[in-house]
Formats: C-alpha cells, structure tokens, sequence
C-alpha cells in the first residue's frame, strides 16, 4: 500500500522567512496530494492539494509542486507569520474512489 | 454549522470496557472515513464506507475494533475490550464522490483515554 514520509519532523524559522516541508510517496498510482493544517486541538483542515496533472499550485503564501518522476511534493510557505505555526500533514490518494493516507506531520515554529 | 460531527468529544473508560463513537458526515456526503491519531503522529487510516458499503478496513485494525454505516448517513465506531494503547483520537470524515478529486472534510475528533 501507498506510504508517505515527510520531513523534516520540526522545523523553526524566523517569521518572514520562507518554510519548506517535503514528502515522498511510494504508490506511483497516486495522483491526489493534499496539505492539511493542524493547530493545537483541533481537527485537520485542508490548506491546498494538488493533483497529478500540473506541477505546481499557488494560494496566496502557499504553494504546493509535484515531481511524479521522483515522487516527491513540497510545500512552499513565504512570508511566514505567527498564525502558520502548527503541524503540516501532507497525503497522498489514487483518487476520488481511495482513501487517503497521511505523512507523520511537521511542527512548524515561527520564532518572532 | 453543518460540518462534521462525533459524539462524544472526549470518553475516558476503563481498561476492558467497550466504547462506542458516533459520527454525522456533511450532509449528502457519500464517503464517510475513520482516522486514528495519536500525539505527534499523523491520522492512521481505519475503514471507510461509500454509502452504506465498507469499501476498506486497515489490515493493521485489531478484530476488537467494528464500524457501521447502516443507512448510509451517520456512522458508529465500537472499540470492544478496550486496552490502554487504544488511548488516542478518532477523527471521522467525510467526502463527496461528486467533486472531482477526493477532499475529505474532519470533524473534530473524539478523545479516547483508557484507563
């Protein structure tokens, strides 16, 4: 079945600075890769996903690019601020009829 | 708000009790998951159900562990016989086959503490 690690586990960086989350997947079926958000005690929310036919998404601050050959996708946050501390989880799915299955998280610390 | 629900949000039982989670998905979501997560790790998968069908089960899921979705709407998640390292959360949600791709929505969980 499909895995997916990401790394690194935890990472700080000052705030304005640009955080970078990485994960590998394992099922080259897979063709849906979403990021969901985490604050402390409340649920996952879903932040950007991407799918398999384009290499890269924007929102805002967020991006999100996709290597298939490697089968490896980041996540791209600038201009960081107090409110993106929280745990980053990115996923992976073959698609709308499969489940999807999470990376262990990164906590993510924005130092003032 | 007519997100996804659980009931309880938090049961705290005694080691060998059964325990029973319920789940109301976003209303005409077809898909309905149950998740575990414990602290520092991500949502594990456990089953899921499209309508009233469960399409998957973990092959890591204990046979102590049982879902239902017996009218397609509202699932139950019983932990029977409850041991200490089931102390986690259960999050639930859900998804529309009707949308492209396959964004699943949380609830907010249900804490789990065995004793």
């Amino acid at each position: 079945g499909e895995n997916v690690e990401q790394h690194p586990s935890t990472l700080s960086v000052q705030e304005g600075d640009s955080a970078v989350i990485k994960c590998t997947y394992s099922d080259s079926a897979s063709n849906y890769f979403p990021w969901y958000k985490q604050e402390l005690g409340k649920r996952p929310q879903l932040i950007i996903d991407i799918r398999s036919n384009v290499g890269e998404k924007k929102d805002q601050r967020i991006a999100v690019t996709l290597n298939k050959t490697a089968k490896h996708f980041s996540l791209h946050i600038t201009e960081t601020q107090p409110e993106d501390s929280a745990v980053y989880f990115c996923a992976a799915s073959r698609g709308r009829d499969d489940k999807i299955i999470f990376g262990k998280g990164t906590r993510l610390h924005i130092l003032p | 708000d007519t997100g996804v629900s659980q009931d309880p949000r938090h049961k705290i039982t005694k080691r060998g009790q059964n325990v029973t989670f319920r789940c109301d998905p976003i209303s005409e979501h077809n898909r309905l998951y149950w998740y575990r997560q414990t602290l520092g790790q991500g949502p594990e998968f456990l089953t899921y159900f499209q309508n009233e069908a469960q399409l998957e089960k973990s092959r890591l899921l204990s046979d102590r562990f049982s879902a239902e979705r017996p009218k397609g709407s509202f699932s139950t998640l019983e932990i029977q016989r409850t041991e200490q390292g089931d102390s986690a959360m259960y999050l639930c949600a859900s998804s529309s086959d009707r949308v492209s791709g396959n964004t699943i929505y949380f609830g907010e969980g249900s804490w789990l503490t065995v004793v």
